[in-house]
C-alpha cells in the first residue's frame, strides 16, 4: 500500500549511543517531516524538509540531525541518545508546503532510552 | 504559532453524530483549518480541511464560522472506530508545518 514507512517500529538504546531512524514515502510527495509525541503530549515538530535538498528545524531540533537522502527518504539521526528523547518519533510527507496540503504519517518508532 | 483551543475530552453513543468543537480566535484570512485524528498506538490520520466555506468529504463535515474564529468537526454517524483524540489545527502562511494541541479524546459508547 502506498504510504509512509518508518523503521524501525521499536528501539532501546543505552544512554550514548547513537542510532538513525529510517523514513521512506512513496507518494512523489515533496515535503517531509519529523515528530515526537510524549505521553499525554500533541505531536512537536523536530526537523522538516520543505523539498529535495533542503532542511530546517522545527520546535525541538537539539540533540537530533537529519538527511533528505533523495525525494523519498529522510532520515532522523540521535548522535548521543539522552532519556529525554524517550518518545514516539512520527515521519510525516505532503505532496508540497501549500497551506491547502494534508500531511500523510507513518505508523511511527517507539524508542526507549534507558 | 498559532493556536487552537479544543475540550480535553468528549463521549458520543454510537450511531449518533458527535460534533467536536474547535477555537481559533487569532486565526488569520490565510490561515487553513486542519482536522486529524489519531487512533491508539497509530500515526495520526488526516480528516478534512478548509479555509471558508464548509467542507464535506467521505468521513466527516467541517463546519467554518461566518468570521472563522471557529469550527466543528462533525462525524455523522459515530462508530466504535472512530474512538480516537482529534486535533484541530491551524496551518499558517508563515510556516511549512502544523502545529499540534493536545486535541480531544473521543469516546464511543457501545
Amino acid at each position: 500500500n502506498a504510504g509512509v514507512t518508518q523503521t524501525p517500529k521499536f528501539q532501546v538504546l543505552k544512554t550514548g549511543q547513537s542510532m538513525t531512524l529510517q523514513c521512506a514515502q512513496d507518494m512523489n510527495h515533496n515535503s517531509m517531516y519529523w515528530y515526537r509525541q510524549d505521553p499525554g503530549m500533541g505531536l512537536r515538530l523536530i526537523y522538516y524538509s520543505a523539498s529535495e535538498g533542503t532542511t530546517d528545524k522545527g520546535e525541538v531540533p537539539n540533540g537530533y540531525n537529519v538527511s533528505r537522502l533523495n525525494k523519498r527518504e529522510f532520515s532522523l539521526r540521535l548522535e548521543s541518545a539522552a532519556p529525554s528523547q524517550t518518545s514516539v518519533y512520527f515521519c510525516a510527507s505532503s505532496e508540497g508546503g501549500g497551506r491547502g496540503y494534508g500531511y500523510t504519517f507513518g505508523s511511527g518508532t517507539r524508542l526507549t532510552v534507558v | 504559532d498559532a493556536k487552537t483551543t479544543q475540550p480535553n475530552s468528549m463521549e458520543s453513543n454510537e450511531e449518533e453524530p458527535v460534533h467536536l468543537p474547535c477555537n481559533h480566535s487569532t486565526i488569520s484570512g490565510t490561515d487553513y483549518i486542519h482536522w486529524y485524528r489519531q487512533l491508539p498506538s497509530q500515526g495520526p490520520e488526516y480528516v478534512i480541511h478548509g479555509l471558508t466555506s464548509n467542507v464535506n468529504n467521505r468521513m466527516a463535515s467541517l463546519a467554518i464560522a461566518e468570521d472563522r474564529k471557529s469550527s466543528t468537526l462533525i462525524l455523522h454517524r459515530a462508530t466504535l472506530r472512530d474512538a480516537a483524540v482529534y486535533y484541530c489545527i491551524l496551518r499558517v502562511y508563515t510556516g511549512n508545518q502544523f502545529y499540534f494541541g493536545t486535541g480531544t479524546s473521543l469516546t464511543v459508547i457501545p
